[in-house]
């Protein structure tokens, strides 16, 4: 596709369940990120893969958060056991190597933890 | 760590005004500089950047942004906005030595009244 695609887009969840938000990242970009954006704030960064090593997670709130990227191309954020304050969108970016923080942004998964 | 802000929250003029809105980091190496547009019910898109040379940055739909490095500021302006520039718009910043991951203000949400 033309752009970086999330899905689903919307998804609400009771407290205490697994939920996993999936980004199919612009054809050719070997960089990915995950965002977290809070009601009313800007993103603030989680993990960043290049190809399938994820070379930075230190955003990652807690360990109930997991990011894979198993071949390099689609990538998964898992949280575990979902609380109230993980409700927020979560936002992916792509880019290319060689500039790889000119990242292009999805569309966002609008999680709400009930 | 470094931060960003944006100065106002929220901004209302009318069609035809100058628009500027304020943008300052903290962080004194060397960085690379973005503003991001967000329409209503779409997702974040670049609107321009700066990376080195120039301080002055032309992007897209006739806006501008400065690069003052004594001022660690990187501000954005349009000499003349449209009904259709309503939108929120959010400063981001990578500092190289952090690694590859963008920092972002809060936001500024524009209204431009017809």
């Amino acid at each position: 596709g033309a752009g970086v695609s999330q899905s689903p887009r919307y998804k609400v969840a009771k407290r205490g369940q697994d939920v996993a938000l999936r980004c199919d990242p612009i054809s050719g970009h070997v960089s990915l990120f995950w965002y977290q954006q809070a009601l009313g704030q800007g993103p603030e960064f989680l993990t960043y893969f290049q190809n399938e090593a994820q070379l930075d997670k230190s955003g990652l709130p807690s360990d109930r958060f997991f990011a894979e990227r198993p071949e390099g191309s689609v990538s998964t954020l898992k949280i575990q056991r979902t609380q109230q304050e993980d409700s927020a969108v979560y936002l992916c970016a792509s880019s290319l190597g060689s500039r790889v923080y000119e990242q292009y942004f999805g569309p966002g998964t609008r999680l709400t933890v009930t | 760590a470094q931060s960003v802000s944006q100065h106002n929250h929220h901004v209302i003029l009318s069609e035809a005004a100058s628009l500027e809105l304020g943008c300052n980091y903290s962080y004194g190496g060397t960085v690379n500089l973005f503003w991001y547009v967000q329409y209503p019910g779409q997702h974040l898109q670049l609107l321009l950047k700066y990376f080195s040379g120039d301080p002055l940055v032309k992007g897209i739909k006739g806006f501008e942004a400065e690069f003052i490095k004594s001022k660690f500021s990187f501000n954005l302006r349009k000499p003349s906005v449209q009904w259709s520039d309503t939108a929120e718009y959010f400063c981001a910043v990578n500092a190289q030595a952090a690694g590859n991951k963008l920092t972002f203000g809060g936001g500024t949400r524009v209204l431009v009244k017809p």
